[in-house]
């Protein structure tokens, strides 16, 4: 069974960093790209990075880019966001995601529960 | 404001079919065939339904497809059942972001 299990969010104030954490078992991790969601307290689904299955390609949304990284640690079965320069719109339940194939197109087929980032002075 | 454009809610009775469109432009559902549709219930995390346009993963109900006309696509529910009721949301690939793909805002859909 496919299990994505997120940690590392919290309470932060605006320009403080975070790093979000994703354990994944369940697959062969270093066979699919994996990336992250995110959705604000009452609102839709914004993709926010991505990356390939060796980590050798990455993709960010314009509104996260030069903050936030995405990178993935392969031995560990572990992906990480590492999000900078936080602002009060960065507030949203953050999922961990498997992508279908070992590149990004787009398709997420497995999903964590998520993690809560806020950010609040 | 989203990318692509979904209606926001539609609702139908048990047994109905019903169909949530997805409209975008030339530069995302109109130029590929990269269209997938997500599931989502209230506190819970999303569920792939379709992805290339009209494909079903292992496990979805075949109630579901998905189908494109131009630069909208759709998503058609057949024999609605109380547990359709929830948020779905479609994505394209897009040529015009830098991550190349774009959600719609999200429809919810009610079962009367």
């Amino acid at each position: 069974e496919v299990q994505l299990v997120e940690s590392g969010g919290g309470l932060v104030q605006p320009g403080g960093s975070l790093r979000l954490s994703c354990a994944a078992s369940g697959f062969n991790f270093n066979s699919n790209a994996m990336n992250w969601v995110r959705q604000a307290p009452g609102k839709g689904l914004e993709y926010v990075a991505a990356i390939s299955s060796n980590g050798g390609n990455t993709y960010y949304a314009n509104s996260v880019m030069g903050r936030f990284t995405i990178s993935r640690d392969n031995s560990k079965n572990t992906l990480f966001l590492q999000m900078g320069s936080l602002r009060v719109e960065d507030t949203a339940l953050y999922y961990c995601a498997r992508s279908l194939y070992d590149f990004w197109n787009g398709y997420s087929t497995d999903w964590g529960q998520g993690t809560l980032v806020t950010v609040s002075s | 404001q989203s990318a692509l454009t979904q209606p926001a809610s539609v609702s139908g009775s048990p047994g109905q079919s019903l169909t949530i469109s997805c409209t975008g432009t030339s530069s995302d559902v109109g130029g590929y065939d990269y269209v997938s549709w997500y599931q989502q219930h209230p506190a819970k995390a999303p569920k792939l339904m379709i992805y290339d346009v009209s494909k079903r993963p292992s496990g979805v109900s075949n109630r579901f497809s998905g189908s494109k006309s131009g630069n909208t696509a759709s998503l058609t529910i057949s024999g609605l059942q109380a547990e359709d009721e929830g948020d779905y949301y479609c994505s394209s690939y897009t040529s015009s972001s830098t991550l190349d793909v774009v959600f719609g805002g999200g429809t919810k859909l009610t079962v009367l």
